[in-house]
């Protein structure tokens, strides 16, 4: 079966500093690959996605950035996080395919970012 | 782009009624609508999805409809218990494209015991 695994769970950084979230996806191949950011008691913002190695669409305009080096990884970076960085991230994935439990999307455990 | 808007954002019942949530979207190519549930800190969970080809979905609780013509579907849960508070989203995509998900601003359900 298909999982999700994303890291660190929760993380506290200084304005200034960079980051990264790593997300891999095991027992599927060439999964669409998501990042979505939740802001406290808010909606799923899209950041980027992802249908294939190296293949990067941004949704939003903003100090962070995505890369996929291998086809069941995602990674979220940043080079110096502000205080609107702050929040709840989820990666994500699907897959196309015929059946319905294939279509959607699943989400990753999330990792809690706390810009100070 | 889909715009989905999904109403309301606050919902209180008490124990055992009914909750209802409502979603529209705007792009009528959109045939696939999942529904997700997300406990306080956790990961959005999927809890029933819909094509565009049926009407009405139902799994014990809780059932989802839709209406293609008015570009509109809803969550409905019965029998409502405590556990069921959470914050629900719709979504709307597109199957056998990229599936770019659009999601709803999000309900929050509570269910007073």
């Amino acid at each position: 079966s298909q999982t999700i695994h994303q890291w660190p769970a929760t993380l506290v950084q200084p304005v200034g500093s960079p980051l990264s979230l790593e997300c891999t996806v095991e027992g599927t191949s060439n999964p669409n690959l998501y990042w979505y950011r939740q802001a406290a008691g808010r909606g799923l913002q899209l950041l980027f996605y992802s249908v294939g190695i190296g293949q990067i669409s941004s949704e939003v305009p903003q100090n962070l950035s995505a890369s996929r080096p291998q086809d069941r990884q995602f990674i979220l970076s940043s080079k110096k996080l502000l205080l609107s960085d702050s929040g709840f991230y989820l990666c994500a994935w699907s897959v196309l395919s015929a059946s319905i439990s294939g279509n959607t999307i699943y989400f990753g455990e999330g990792s809690w970012l706390t810009v100070v | 782009g889909e715009n989905v808007e999904q109403h309301p954002s606050t919902l209180s019942v008490q124990e055992g009624d009914s909750a209802v949530i409502k979603c529209t979207y705007s792009d009528s190519a959109s045939n696939y609508f999942p529904w997700y549930k997300q406990e306080l800190g956790k990961r959005p969970q999927l809890i029933i999805d819909i094509r565009s080809n049926v009407g009405e979905k139902k799994d014990q609780r809780i059932a989802v409809t839709l209406n293609k013509t008015a570009k509109h579907f809803s969550l409905h849960i019965t029998e409502t218990q405590p556990e069921d508070s959470a914050v629900y989203f719709c979504a709307a995509s597109m199957m056998y494209n990229f599936n770019k998900f659009y999601f709803g601003s999000g309900t929050k359900l509570n269910v007073k015991p």
